[in-house]
């Protein structure tokens, strides 16, 4: 029940393409679904969210899918650039105590 | 987004020696924190949660004798690695939680590396 389950495990995209990584998760008392992008050595950084009362978010190049029937969402990164390869972890958590559960993580890599 | 700042971002000790990583909140008070482990090209591992002012809550597997967890103000949460061995070393992460909106945020990890 606290799985989020994220594909594919790695992703190669030519520049200017759409990289789509996909979650599902378990929990229906989820209400928070971040997703981050993490560099070699960083921290994860936070990139773009989305509550269960939306369907689709988008921020610049980033667009978050959401079926909350389907318990699944996605990210979308349009134009991809050689600048967006790293490693993205999607998540699931909220505001009712929950532990936030990461995904896998995938990585991006972008040829140029 | 809210602030979060790890601190050293790279260490280096000697076998049997303790570090001690600090973690803070900039620009928001963070009744909770939490310290991940992460391994190369893995998830992010839970290792605990800090709490303001009472004792963290472990992770199942996770040696609180050996993970000193310290919550002890609302912007500051220490990991303090006691008598470290080779195979402690790995990239720890910390994350403060904006309470009313379940908003997680990251700091910038620590490399520690035992010798």
């Amino acid at each position: 029940q606290q799985q989020v389950k994220q594909s594919p495990q790695s992703l190669i995209v030519q520049k200017g393409g759409i990289s789509i990584i996909n979650c599902a998760y378990e929990n229906t008392a989820f209400d928070y679904f971040p997703w981050y992008q993490q560099f070699p050595g960083k921290g994860p950084a936070l990139l773009i969210a989305i509550r269960p009362d939306v369907s689709e978010k988008k921020e610049g190049r980033f667009t978050i899918s959401f079926n909350k029937s389907a318990k699944q969402f996605s990210l979308h990164i349009m134009d991809s650039q050689p600048g967006d390869s790293a490693t993205y972890f999607c998540a699931a958590g909220g505001t009712g105590g929950f532990k936030t559960i990461f995904g896998a993580g995938t990585r991006l890599f972008v040829k140029a | 987004g809210a602030v979060v700042s790890q601190h050293p971002s790279r260490v280096i000790c000697k076998s049997g020696t303790s570090v001690k990583i600090e973690c803070r909140s900039l620009d928001f008070q963070a009744t909770t924190m939490f310290w991940y482990r992460q391994f190369p090209k893995q998830s992010l591992m839970l290792m605990a949660t800090s709490n303001e002012g009472s004792k963290a809550t472990y992770e199942q597997g996770v040696e609180k004798d050996k993970f000193l967890i310290n919550h002890a103000s609302l912007t500051l949460s220490t990991l303090t690695v006691t008598s470290a061995h080779p195979e402690d070393s790995s990239f720890y992460i910390c994350s403060a939680i904006l309470t009313n909106t379940g908003e997680l945020f990251f700091g910038e990890g620590s490399r520690l590396t035992v010798l």
